[in-house]
């Protein structure tokens, strides 16, 4: 079936450092990525997301690119924070088929 | 705008007792979802509903999960038998319709099985 891989898993860096995040999906016809942020306790919330159409997009310290050919996407976080500190989920949609596919999630740790 | 509501926020139930989870979703939103997250894992779409129809319950273990949404806005999700497995977060969300519009989660409910 279709699937979404994520990597890292787990992610430790410091205060004021870059962090990375990337994403691979399978489907081909996947046309909508969107970034989930879960804190403790709460249920995943939008950050940023990207259309097949469009191959970065910026939202201050946030950024995403997407690769259609490699099918790849990244989500880049500069000068972090420590309340950037959570779960953070890929999702790869396909209009086709009305389904997201979420990646395992990556552990993000910021160290003051 | 109010966010996705979803009640109670923890559970707790023996094996074999049966459990039910409801979720309001944001005002005007067609599309509703009920995701499974099992600790360290993303979250697993259950159902999911486009006003009060059946989009895609592939991945419903119908022999014991049902879900409903009668009149196109609420919605229920019940367990009956529960099982250890089923422990797990049960993540309602909602978004406007069934192009690519970002899904909006509630923030859960905690289902432990004993």
């Amino acid at each position: 079936g279709e699937n979404v891989e994520q990597h890292p898993s787990t992610l430790s860096v410091q205060e004021g450092d870059s962090a990375v995040i990337k994403c691979t999906y399978s489907d081909s016809a996947s046309n909508y990525f969107p970034w989930y942020k879960q804190e403790l306790g709460k249920g995943p919330q939008l950050i940023i997301d990207i259309r097949s159409n469009v191959g970065e997009k910026k939202d201050q310290r946030i950024a995403v690119t997407l690769n259609k050919t490699a099918k790849h996407f990244s989500l880049h976080i500069t000068e972090t924070q420590p309340e950037d500190s959570a779960v953070y989920f890929c999702a790869a949609f396909t209009s086709g088929t009305y389904k997201y596919i979420f990646g395992t999630g990556t552990r993000l740790k910021v160290l003051a | 705008e109010a966010g996705v509501a979803q009640s109670p926020r923890y559970k707790i139930i023996e094996k074999r007792q049966s459990v039910a989870f409801w979720c309001n979703p944001i005002s005007g939103h067609a599309t509703l979802y009920w995701y499974q997250q099992i600790l360290g894992q993303g979250p697993k779409l259950l159902i999911q509903f486009q006003n009060n129809g059946v989009v895609d319950d592939s991945q419903l273990p119908k022999d014991r999960f049902s879900a409903e949404r009668l009149k196109g806005v609420d919605s229920t999700l019940k367990i009956q038998p529960a099982k250890l497995e089923d422990s797990a977060v049960y993540l309602c969300a909602s978004s406007l319709g069934l192009r690519d519009s970002p899904l909006h989660f509630g923030n859960g409910t905690r289902l432990t099985v004993t």
